[in-house]
Parts: C-alpha cells; sequence; structure tokens
C-alpha cells in the first residue's frame, strides 16, 4: 500500500516556540492531505484538509492562525504550531489521499504520527 | 449529528481465543465503513474497507461485517495473537466532502 511518512516522529519545544512538523507521501502524489490530532486514549479528531496549491480547510474551532498548514506540492504538507503552549500537547497524525484511488473508498493513507510535548 | 460508536471500551482476552468488535455508525450520507488497527504510539493501518453493498469483507484473521440497514459493523479477529493487542478504530466514510467520523476506538489486550 501507499507510504505517507511524517517528521519529527517527536518533537519537545519549549512555551513560546514554533514546531513545525511534515507529512510526505512517500510513492503516491495527493492532492489532499488531512491533518488530525489525537488525545491519549481517544480517538482521531481531524483538524483541516490540505489542498494542494490552495488554502486549507480548517474544522470548526480549530484557529487557523495557530495551526499553519502549508501544502506546497503533491507530496508534502506541513503543519506549524504557532506559539506552542503546553495545552498543545498532542499526538498529530495526517493522512494522504491518493487522487487516482478508487473513488468509491476515498482511501487514506495515515502516517506514523508525530508526538508533540510542549513544556 | 455524524457519529460513530464503538464497543466495548476495551477487552482482554486470552491468546489464540477468538473476538468480536461492535460499532454503530450514524452518518449521511454513508459511503463506506472502515476498520483500522491502530499501535501504541503509532497511525492507524487500514485492515477493511466496505461500501454499503459489501456484507463481509476478510483481511488475514480479521474479519468484518457491516448491515448497511441497521448501520452496525463488526470486526472479528480469529485465534488472537500477541500482537493483536491495540486500538482498533471503526471510521465511517461520508459521501460528501470525502470526510471520516471515527469511533472512539476498542482497546484489546492480548495476553499470553
Amino acid at each position: 500500500g501507499a507510504v505517507v511518512s511524517q517528521h519529527p516522529s517527536r518533537v519537545i519545544c519549549k512555551s513560546g516556540t514554533s514546531v513545525k512538523i511534515e507529512c510526505r507521501s512517500l510513492d503516491f502524489q495527493a492532492t489532499t492531505m488531512f491533518w488530525y490530532r489525537q488525545f491519549p486514549k481517544k480517538s482521531l479528531m481531524l483538524m483541516a484538509t490540505s489542498n494542494e496549491g490552495s488554502k486549507a480547510t480548517y474544522e470548526q474551532g480549530v484557529e487557523k492562525d495557530k495551526f499553519l498548514i502549508n501544502h506546497a506540492s503533491l507530496t508534502l504538507s506541513t503543519l506549524t504550531v504557532t506559539s506552542a503552549h503546553p495545552e498543545d500537547s498532542s499526538f498529530y497524525i495526517c493522512s494522504a489521499r491518493e487522487p487516482s484511488g478508487k473513488v468509491t473508498y476515498n482511501e487514506q493513507f495515515f502516517g506514523p504520527g508525530t508526538r508533540l510535548t510542549v513544556l | 449529528k455524524n457519529q460513530v460508536e464503538q464497543s466495548p471500551q476495551s477487552l482482554i482476552i486470552l491468546e489464540g481465543k477468538n473476538c468480536t468488535l461492535q460499532c454503530n455508525y450514524t452518518v449521511s450520507p454513508f459511503s463506506n465503513l472502515r476498520w483500522y488497527k491502530q499501535d501504541t504510539g503509532r497511525g492507524p493501518v487500514s485492515l477493511t474497507i466496505m461500501t454499503f453493498s459489501e456484507n463481509t469483507k476478510s483481511n488475514g484473521r480479521y474479519t468484518a461485517t457491516l448491515d448497511a440497514d441497521t448501520k452496525q459493523s463488526s470486526l472479528h479477529i480469529t485465534a488472537s495473537q500477541l500482537s493483536d493487542s491495540a486500538s482498533y478504530i471503526c471510521v465511517a466514510g461520508r459521501a460528501a466532502g470525502n470526510k471520516l467520523t471515527f469511533g472512539g476506538g476498542t482497546r484489546v489486550l492480548v495476553k499470553p
């Protein structure tokens, strides 16, 4: 199956700094990528939909100025957590949808996740 | 409201035994039902995907069923192995906007 990578896998930062997380589709082109957040023992919550070449679409309650998303190419989307605070500590997961995939399924392939800890 | 509920929240089973996880969904317009396995600290990995016209789909020792009339799905794990210890997430895909609605997951612990 298609492979999605994330970098870094873990990051620890000081409060007030910004952190960038990369999501790459390694063997396919993805016009659409998704960013999720997951709290311990909870399921994934969609934060935003990242579209190549256009602005991201944010879910209700997600601050777009706080979580900056850039989908500059068909294989790379980045999520920047700006002025991070301890409450931003979480597990961030991206997924990518293959444009030539089965339309019926709209298959999404998930990255391995990035654990962010803000001190 | 689009919603996916799973039960039980967690279960413990002995290695070699079978178990069945349940999922009820309310999403509209419904497109497909997915089961993912998520190991601790990792991203979800797809196990099965079914459209409303499919009743069952297998992936090795994992067998998913779907009843689109009652909006229920199940995931059956046969002859469990220690490596099956993980969270299993039921996800309903909507036809509009390609959005996914995630269940809370069932945490399975397989003991030797």
